[in-house]
């Protein structure tokens, strides 16, 4: 248990579907992150947020929409997905952004295959 | 980029000896950080080197850091079956905006 929590753990989903993937941590920080791994690639940041306000879009395609109603949860809104966006997402979170932040805590991701 | 990249990309070696991996960066940082992460599953903090520190140690982790040459390198000692998994560096700067490299997939042989 590492108090951030994904779900689903798995998902399969043609290009036309809506899904969304879920994150929550219990960890009382005020940052939270959206990563995505794909194979033998680096971890590639996708969007962060601090007291969720989104501080950071790194160039990620509209097709992915994130949403962070409160500093406890946060959303990853997918539509219109391409085979290419399969890799495994996952969700991070830190106390605060701040110039000596320390360690990101990570859930157990969730594999995404797009059919 | 401050991306890592470790070094090297795959390590086999026999339980009881010790495994080290490198890690090169090409900006200044505030911080460097190496996770660990079992086969599909998410990643775990190992430890953090601060930019004005030069060895840190945690356990049976030996991290140093050498920010002339922006390269850090994590000693596993008296490996384990159990330390089998991906190691990854990641660097920090001016916010916690970390980069994460290509990760070294290390196998300890039982």
């Amino acid at each position: 248990e590492t108090g951030v929590t994904q779900t689903p753990r798995h998902l399969v989903m043609g290009m036309t579907n809506k899904k969304s993937l879920k994150c929550e941590q219990h960890l009382g920080h005020n940052a939270m992150y959206w990563y995505k791994q794909s194979a033998k690639k680096p971890l590639e940041l996708m969007f962060v947020y601090n007291f969720k306000e989104q501080t950071e879009n790194n160039s990620v395609p509209s097709r992915f929409s994130p949403e962070c109603p409160n500093s406890s949860h946060l959303f990853l809104h997918l539509h219109t997905l391409q085979p290419e966006d399969s890799a495994l997402y996952l969700c991070a979170s830190s106390q605060d952004l701040g110039r000596n932040g320390g360690e990101l805590f990570f859930g157990e991701g969730s594999r995404l295959t797009v059919l | 980029s401050q991306q890592g990249e470790e070094d090297p990309q795959a390590l086999s070696i026999q339980e009881g000896e010790n495994a080290t991996m490198n890690c090169s960066y090409k900006t200044s940082i505030n911080n460097l950080q190496w996770y660990r992460q079992n086969s599909g599953r998410g990643l775990v903090h190992l430890i953090l080197i601060r930019s004005n520190e030069r060895e840190k140690h945690s356990g049976r982790l030996r991290v140093t850091l050498d920010t002339s040459k922006k390269s850090s390198s994590l000693l596993i000692t008296a490996s384990r079956a159990a330390d089998t998994a991906s190691y990854f560096c990641a660097t920090g700067g001016a916010t916690n905006k970390l980069i994460f490299g290509t990760g070294t997939l290390l196998a300890v042989q039982p």
